[in-house]
């Protein structure tokens, strides 16, 4: 699987849109973009995917290059409960590749009042 | 509707000593994950079922095991734990269709 490559940090205001980038040069035609969070230690939560096409949800937008070398989380008004560590993933969707998803160091998302 | 539970919460260990890690769905899923998570640092595999019956080695299988039950059901056995296997451990389970993850609340275990 691709491997992806993430600030280790960003903050964000309370209300503000909060982008959080993510490249994944080396993505293959097949691998989707996952999004993850985890807030202090609980068990990560999932909270969006896509391919090529952007995509959006009730939690926030996924941007994806044309080129799909790289890719945007856009939570489109954080919250102080958005503080959290983000990872972004890339996988096969296949089933023979079950469980070949890495999970790197992610960026932690501080969101201040 | 649970989703993915985790037991026990909490577990202190002795270097040597043995014990297993629960997990659970009542999701239907097919896949299911185990990772550990060291103090701040990113998941890694441990190992991975795709289906009732198959398990294959993930990043970091070293120092464990693992059996799935039955399609509910997969645990983490530690046959002789080290320090270093001090940790959280989190279980997952897998959609079928997009291969959302879910994950547990985790097990936090200290080897001393």
């Amino acid at each position: 699987d691709a491997k992806t490559t993430q600030p280790p940090s960003m903050d964000c205001a309370e209300g503000r849109a909060a982008n959080l980038p993510c490249n994944h040069s080396t993505i293959s035609g097949n691998e989707y973009v996952y999004w993850y969070r985890q807030i202090h230690s609980q068990g990560p939560q999932y909270i969006i995917h896509g391919l090529k096409n952007n995509e959006t949800n009730e939690m926030a937008s996924l941007i994806i290059t044309e080129d799909r070398k790289s890719s945007t989380l856009i939570l489109p008004h954080a919250t102080l409960r958005d503080t959290a560590v983000y990872y972004c993933i890339v996988r096969d969707g296949g089933d023979t590749n079950a469980g070949k998803s890495t999970f790197g160091d992610g960026t932690t998302l501080t969101v201040k009042p | 509707n649970a989703g993915v539970t985790q037991t026990p919460k909490f577990q202190v260990l002795k270097t040597g000593q043995s014990m297993t890690l629960q997990c659970a769905q009542d999701m239907n899923h097919n896949s299911m994950y185990w990772y550990r998570q060291d103090p701040g640092m990113g998941l890694r595999l441990i190992y991975y079922s795709a289906s009732e019956g198959t398990t294959d080695k993930g990043e970091v299988p070293n120092g464990y095991n693992v059996s799935r039950l039955n399609k509910r059901e997969f645990s983490l056995r530690l046959e002789s734990a080290a320090p270093s296997q001090t940790s959280v451990y989190f279980c997952a389970s897998v959609t079928g269709r997009s291969y959302e993850q879910y994950f547990g609340p985790g097990t936090r275990l200290t080897v001393t």
